[in-house]
């Protein structure tokens, strides 16, 4: 089945406590991105990818990294995690986003205490 | 910035009457995704427009593009419990495959 894994689903973890969400798709596609929604503001673009090495900051990239060192994969990362990132991740994929849209994947809710 | 507005904010209708999301942008839209969203989980791909005029249906759910491709509407028909959730409107609006959203409609169908 084509699909956007994301992993963990849920993650509660403590401020400063590097941690890293994965992302994996099986679909070949050139783009990835990763999301975050926010109550009120909705849903707003960390970083994406047009293909391996190849990453872009997108609105809101402070305090995440990311790396595409192989196509399928697109882990997030953050290094010293804090309150203000608790929120709800998506990553997703694309052939060409412009032209298909963009798969989804399920979502991880995070909270940083 | 380029920035998509969503109205209404939030829909509570009876089940089995007809509803309308619109989403709105101030540029031309190059291609409007329309994604609906069950609270808390990932977003499903309900239909994308590219040209202007465009109308697609699914089920009961029709999307439409306006002639200026700056609009779009999200007509449901005899909405059933099986449409709640938030839909998400999405654009590409400087052709450089960045994909923007809207913030959101959240839709309740009261039995």
């Amino acid at each position: 089945e084509a699909q956007v894994t994301q992993n963990p689903r849920y993650l509660i973890t403590v401020t400063g406590k590097k941690l890293t969400v994965t992302c994996s798709q099986n679909m070949n596609h050139e783009y990835m991105s990763w999301y975050r929604q926010d109550p009120g503001l909705g849903l707003r673009q960390i970083y994406y990818s047009m293909n391996v090495e190849v990453t872009d900051k997108g609105d809101v990239p402070e305090g995440y990294k990311v790396s595409r060192k192989e196509k399928r994969n697109f882990p997030l990362i953050l290094e010293s995690p804090s309150p203000n990132q608790t929120s709800l991740y998506f990553c997703a994929s694309s052939l060409s986003p412009g032209i298909y849209g963009y798969t989804f994947g399920s979502g991880t809710r995070l909270t940083v205490v | 910035s380029q920035e998509l507005e969503q109205s209404p904010q939030s829909l509570i209708v009876q089940e089995g009457k007809n509803l309308t999301i619109n989403c709105t942008s101030s540029k031309t839209l190059y291609g409007l995704y329309w994604y609906k969203q069950k609270y808390g989980e990932g977003l499903i791909f309900l239909m994308m427009l590219q040209k202007g005029g465009e109308e697609k249906s699914h089920e009961k759910i029709t999307a439409k593009l306006d002639e200026k491709k700056q609009q779009s509407s999200l007509h449901i028909t005899a909405s059933q419990p099986s449409h709640a959730g938030i839909y998400l409107c999405g654009a590409d609006a400087w052709r450089d495959d960045k994909i923007i959203f809207g913030k959101g409609t959240r839709l309740h169908i009261l039995p």
